[in-house]
């Protein structure tokens, strides 16, 4: 089993839906982050989290450590948000563990 | 403001080949790091570095070296190609271990 999971693997939503990817992880973390990688490939980092909420634009991620559980929301979804989605933490000063990524393809 | 600049972003090489990959940040980051990315995995870490001189293996060290002679720079080498070498390559640097990351654009290599 990952020490970090993520669901769904791969989401298809329509344009303007609300969009929820999920991340579980079994190891103590002290931060928690969620990037996003375009078909082009590169890597961009999104949000970096050790507790609470943050919004930024249309985009909400939110971690709940006793139940070490994060969640990234999308608001109104364009076509442009189509990525994979990666969420990673940080389980020591050094080292990140990474999700498998969800692939979300959202149709105009 | 470059951010993370790595190069080549592809190629090609052949069995038993040598290659540097080359990997600059502008940001005075401190830490440095070099990742995998296969198919169906997480990315995995094969080396990284807290500061200029030094120098650490992550998960998947085999195969790879590198080194850390000024703050900006961090060059990954393959020292003997392997085809299981074939796969993405990602630099990234944050302020310290646990900052926020930047990435450098992938480097989509094959070994045939």
């Amino acid at each position: 089993k990952n020490e970090v999971e993520q669901s769904p693997q791969n989401l298809t939503a329509q344009e303007g839906e609300f969009i929820t990817i999920n991340c579980s992880y079994s190891v103590g973390i002290s931060a928690l982050h969620w990037l996003q990688q375009h078909p082009g490939g590169g890597i961009v980092s999104l949000f970096m989290l050790s507790s609470g909420k943050k919004k930024h634009g249309r985009l909400i991620a939110t971690i709940n450590i006793q139940e070490k559980h994060s969640s990234l929301h999308i608001t109104a979804s364009h076509p442009r948000d189509s990525a994979v989605y990666i969420c990673a933490v940080n389980s020591g000063t050094y080292k990140y563990i990474f999700g498998t990524g969800t692939r979300l393809k959202v149709l105009a | 403001n470059a951010g993370v600049t790595q190069t080549p972003k592809f190629q090609v090489l052949k069995t038993g080949q040598s290659m540097t990959l080359q990997c600059a940040q502008d940001m005075n980051h401190e830490y440095m790091s070099w990742y995998r990315q296969d198919p169906g995995m997480g990315l995995r870490l094969i080396h990284y570095s807290v500061g200029a001189g030094i120098t650490d293996q992550g998960e998947v060290p085999n195969g790879y070296n590198v080194s850390r002679s000024t703050t900006e720079d961090f060059p990954l080498r393959l020292l003997s190609a392997a085809p299981s070498q074939t796969s993405v390559y990602f630099c990234a640097s944050s302020y310290t271990g646990t900052a926020e990351a930047f990435f450098g654009q992938g480097t989509r290599l094959t070994v045939v």
